[in-house]
Order: structure tokens, then sequence, then C-alpha cells
């Protein structure tokens, strides 16, 4: 399968740990995106990357979550001292970067639901 | 600032009959305009997109948009409904304005329109 995956697909962890994420994009896509969408809500951006370098954080990104592309390939995403609230898909998805025409279409991955007890 | 508004979060059709989702943006630049359906335990596909050709796009499994910048409107549409199209449907807008000056292109989704689809 050569679309964008994530891992874990589920997790459940209780209030105040720390979770982590895991994103593997396209393999020739440079850009990467991280989503949340909350039950009844479209996703919401929170943040992306040009190969390694993270280019924009949305607000909805508190101190407690960070994420990183070290070798601008796999991307994580780590959320610490879990709050209830956090609890949500959390969507990649990727891009090419070379065709201008092609910065539009994203390609997403199938999340990582996060419930926090 | 970019935003769309789909005008119906619940949708009922019969199978066979015309589908109509609709959806308003707002961009300060030329946008770009998609439409992703998410099926239950599935990831988001891409339905179509429009990114300044032509106004009529067609897109995947008899699905078209067209695109009226009078009415800033980006309405779905599919003349015949399958069961099989029973899906929540999302209306995305990126300003393509935004990544020539050097933004990320991020998409801003609507709050999606829940398809039924009844025999």
């Amino acid at each position: 399968d050569t679309g964008v995956s994530q891992d874990p697909r589920h997790k459940i962890t209780k209030r105040g740990q720390n979770v982590t994420f895991r994103c593997d994009p396209i393999s020739e896509h440079n850009r990467l995106y991280w989503y949340r969408q909350t039950l009844g809500q479209g996703p919401e951006f929170l943040t992306y990357f040009q190969n390694e370098a993270q280019l924009e954080k949305s607000r909805l990104l508190s101190d407690r979550f960070s994420a990183e592309r070290p070798k601008g390939s796999f991307s994580t995403l780590e959320i610490q001292r879990t709050e209830q609230g956090d609890s949500a898909m959390y969507l990649c998805a990727s891009s090419q970067g070379r065709d201008p025409k092609a910065y539009n279409e994203q390609f997403f991955g199938p999340g990582t639901r996060l419930t926090v007890l | 600032a970019q935003s769309v508004t789909q005008l119906d979060s619940h949708v009922s059709v019969s199978e066979g009959t015309p589908v109509l989702l609709r959806c308003n943006y707002s961009s300060s630049y030329s946008p770009s305009l998609f439409w992703y359906v998410q099926h239950p335990n599935k990831g988001l596909q891409l339905l179509l997109k429009y990114t300044s050709a032509a106004t009529l796009v067609k897109g995947i499994n008899g699905f078209e948009a067209e695109f009226k910048k009078s009415e800033t409107s980006f309405h779905l549409t599919k003349p015949s409904a399958h069961m099989s199209d029973a899906a929540e449907y999302f209306c995305v807008v990126s300003d393509q304005g935004v990544w020539i000056t050097g933004g990320g292109n991020k998409l801003t989704f609507g709050t999606g329109t829940q398809l039924k689809v009844e025999l």
C-alpha cells in the first residue's frame, strides 16, 4: 500500500499521560500536515512540515503538543499531560512539493483516534 | 482569512434521486476548493477539486461541482444517488494566494454534511 499510514489507529490513555503518534507519508511527498477532528466537526489544521522544517503551527497547538519530522520522512506528534479535551481523531496528510498545482492536493491517512479517560 | 459554510448538516435522499450538498466559501485570494468524503472508519477521500481552471468540475463516482464566483458557492451534485454514497461530505478551501506568498496551503474544512440514502 503506497498511501499515508498512521500508527496506532486507536489510543486510550489516562489524563495526565503522554502519548505519541506516528505518520508515514507517501514516499515522494515532501509536505506533511497534521489535523485534528473532534466529533461532529470538520478537521482543523494543527501544523505542517516542508521536508524536516516545521513552517507553521496553529494556535490550537498548545505548548503540550510537539511535532517533529527529523529526516523529512515520517513525523511524530506528541501530546504531553493529556487532557480530556484532547480526545479527537488526529489526521495526517501529505502532498507533493515540486509542482505548484500539486501543493493543494493532500492525501489523508486513516487517522489515530485518541480517547483520554 | 478563508472559511467555508456548509448549509445543511444532514441531507436525506432516496436512492436514484438527485443529490445537492451546498457550500459557500469566503477567501481573500483566488481559492482552491475541494470536496472530500469520509466513510465510517475510513480516511478522507478527495472527490473533486477546483483550482481556477474549468468552473464545472467532475469528480469520482459521478459527482460534480460548479464554482460560482458571483455567488461564492461550490455546491456538490450527483444526478442519481446510490446507497454507497451515504457518508460525511466536507467542503474545503485552500488559499493559493497564501501559498504564493509563502503560506502552507493548509486546508480549511466546513463542518460537514451527513448524506443519508434511503431505499
